[in-house]
């Protein structure tokens, strides 16, 4: 069976600090990776999301970039962090085809102060 | 992707049916209808996917007129446990990019 592996589950990081997040898919091949931040009281946001090894789609560039180095591994980064980085961060993964079921990982809470 | 209007919130009491429409004017042909449901500190969960008239799984119902400009989630006799985020997205199988929306905030109460 599937699994998608996130962590860490919680951070604080002080402003302008750099940041990586890692998420990691088990028991499927060539899914498709997408990270998304959703604010307190908010919906979720797309932040990135990734169709194969290398390829990354940006949706809302700012001080956030995204890397996929392996088939079923997607890190989440920043070189500093800002006060509005803060929120809830999800990985989730579907089959290569794209709008079927989208699977998401445990998630990361995030602080920065 | 089609743009999707839900209510923002919903109140509704245990065993009770709750019915949360989702409307999708612009919907394309190829386009599908999914339906999420998302508990606070937790990644959405897949409740329900329909292309056209009523799709129904052990969670819920789903109903698509023939016009296809809406839909409506039905969740049979709630109980408390499904307070929750309920999100509608539309779009084409195939479509890599899965964005949502602000989603219904369906509060249960006893």
């Amino acid at each position: 069976s599937q699994t998608i592996h996130q962590w860490p589950a919680t951070l604080v990081q002080p402003v302008g600090s750099p940041l990586s997040l890692e998420c990691t898919v088990e028991g499927t091949s060539n899914p498709n990776l997408y990270w998304y931040r959703q604010a307190a009281g908010r919906g979720l946001q797309l932040l990135f999301y990734s169709v194969g090894i290398g390829q990354i789609s940006s949706e809302v560039p700012q001080n956030l970039s995204a890397s996929r180095p392996q088939d079923r591994q997607f890190i989440l980064s920043s070189k500093k962090l800002l006060l509005s980085d803060s929120g809830f961060y999800l990985c989730a993964w579907t089959t290569g085809t794209g709008f079927y079921e989208q699977y998401f990982g445990p998630g990361t809470r995030l602080t920065v102060t | 992707l089609a743009k999707t209007t839900q209510p923002i919130s919903m109140d509704s009491y245990e065993g009770q049916e709750v019915n949360i429409t989702c409307s999708h004017n612009n919907i394309a042909t190829n386009d599908y209808i999914t339906w999420y449901q998302q508990f606070p500190s937790q990644g959405p969960r897949f409740i329900i996917q329909g292309y056209k008239t009523k799709v129904t799984n052990e969670v819920a119902s789903l109903f698509i007129p023939a016009d296809r400009k809406s839909s409506t989630l039905s969740l049979p006799r709630v109980s408390l446990s499904d307070t929750a985020v309920y999100y509608c997205l539309v779009g084409p199988r195939g479509d890599d990019k899965i964005i949502f929306g602000k989603g219904t905030r369906l509060h249960i109460l006893p």
